[in-house]
């Protein structure tokens, strides 16, 4: 059974550009959940997804947003990059509900975003 | 403001070694503590504890809750080189979506 996914690998853009990752979640799983690590700090949660609806939401500025399909894949948007949004971005996935299942989440191998 | 707090931030052993990582925590509605291991990218799962007192164990590591002074451990014996990697604590709250402490960066030298 595949685990998350998350593509792509690396992504280098430009400071005002904008960036798309994207996560698929193991098969079964309907929520999904989106952390920024940067360097030397601990995981921040930045958006979880449920039935295609946005759950909770951390303490990021709007320019991050995004989005789940139908097929509870989930794509995260970053818009008008900084530098400081440099950073590896992980996804997570777990079995749905009102309630958050975090603690069951199995966490992908992340995407690493270089803002230059 | 709810925090988790790790240390050491950063710790080189020999392999046979055993070392000790500790994670503190002050958050309001505590549920649980989780351990993770993150060798290259993805963290895994490593324990989640809710008890105070009971030991988990797998294999050379294992951990413990204090709930009355608010921290955990989390002991490998026995280290090997495989063992090197950034160690995540984090606790599990009402209403929250895990809060991580910085991490242990842990080396396991031959």
């Amino acid at each position: 059974e595949a685990g998350v996914t998350q593509s792509p690998t690396h992504l280098i853009k430009t400071r005002g550009q904008q960036a798309t990752l994207r996560c698929s979640p193991i098969s079964g799983h309907t929520s999904v959940y989106w952390y920024q690590q940067a360097l030397g700090l601990g995981l921040q949660f930045l958006l979880w997804y449920d039935e295609g609806e946005e759950r909770n939401r951390g303490n990021f500025p709007p320019r991050f947003s995004g989005r789940q399909f139908p097929n509870y894949s989930s794509e995260l948007n970053v818009n008008a990059l900084e530098l400081e949004d440099s950073a590896l971005y992980l996804c997570a996935s777990s079995r749905g509900g009102t309630t958050s299942r975090i603690t069951e989440a199995f966490f992908g191998q992340g995407t690493r975003l270089t803002v230059v | 403001e709810d925090k988790v707090v790790q240390s050491p931030l950063s710790l080189v052993v020999h392999e046979g070694d055993t070392v000790t990582l500790n994670c503190s925590y002050e958050v309001t509605n505590f549920r649980s503590l989780l351990w993770y291991k993150q060798e290259k990218k993805a963290p895994t799962f490593l324990f989640m504890l809710t008890s105070s007192g009971i030991e988990k164990k797998s294999g050379r590591l294992s951990s413990i809750l204090d709930k009355k002074e608010l921290f955990s451990i989390l002991n490998i014996t026995a280290t090997q080189t495989g063992d090197s990697a950034i160690y995540l604590c984090a606790v599990y709250y009402a209403g929250n979506m895990l809060t991580f402490g910085g991490g242990t960066r842990l080396m396991v030298k031959p």
